[in-house]
């Protein structure tokens, strides 16, 4: 079974960069595999930032972006703000009629 | 701009059934695939099921497969979930969505506020 990798938390200092990753447990992403981006904070439900691999959803400021790097999905934030801190989840295309998210990752901002 | 609303979730007892809906506005509806993501308490979100624009192909994950239903019906812009045979671990809060592409179902974009769901005896 394919599972959707994310790093567990992530620590940045207000103004810095944080690049998060969204890999497989066996192979390598592409846009093939629609990576997307949500943020979510408790009690709230998630917010679309980046859909199929670098597009940014409407109203999402520009120091959000996505790629491919190496073999994983990523999401950079560049000049992270206190309300960046949320947790942010990744979610693949696996084809097929499947589609799975990340376990997640935790953005602290201090 | 877009709203989608869910309701019909509440307390039910295992092995029961419930049906959730989800009223769509703000745009066509007829026009975007659909999903139903729920996110159990303290843990992340899970895709449980997908269909397309006009209901002809519907997805589910394993872990609902044969019990749940995902439908909709564009004459009245509203999407449905119906829960048959429920578990304690389907509580959750189930969240419909859209699709951000026109005939597509490929990628959740816009969220509706969820619904919470509790099996419990």
């Amino acid at each position: 079974q394919t599972v959707v990798t994310q790093e567990p938390s992530f620590s940045v200092s207000p103004g810095g960069t944080v690049t998060l990753t969204c890999g497989l447990t066996s192979g390598s992403v592409s846009p093939n595999y629609y990576p997307s981006w949500y943020q979510q904070t408790p009690g709230q439900p998630p917010r679309t930032l980046i859909y199929s691999t670098d597009n940014r959803s409407s109203g999402v400021p520009d120091r959000f972006s996505g790629s491919i790097l190496g073999s994983k999905a990523a999401l950079t934030i560049t000049g992270a703000q206190a309300d960046d801190e949320s947790y942010y989840y990744c979610a693949l295309y696996l084809g097929s009629g499947i589609w799975v998210f990340g376990g997640g990752t935790k953005v602290t901002v201090l | 701009q877009v709203q989608l609303v869910e309701s019909g979730g509440g307390v039910v007892q295992p092995g029961r059934s419930l049906r959730l809906s989800c009223a769509a506005s703000g745009f066509t509806f007829s026009t975007y695939g659909m999903y139903w993501v729920r996110q159990a308490p303290g843990k992340g979100l899970e895709w449980v099921a997908a269909i397309s624009y006009d209901g002809s192909n519907e997805y589910y994950a394993d872990s609902v497969k044969g019990r749940f239903t995902i439908s909709r019906d564009n004459s009245k812009n509203t999407l449905y979930l119906q829960m048959n045979s429920l578990r304690a671990e389907d509580t959750a809060v189930y969240y419909c969505s859209k699709d951000l592409v026109l005939y597509r179902t490929r990628v959740m974009g816009y969220w509706g506020l969820g619904t919470r769901v509790t099996v419990s005896s």
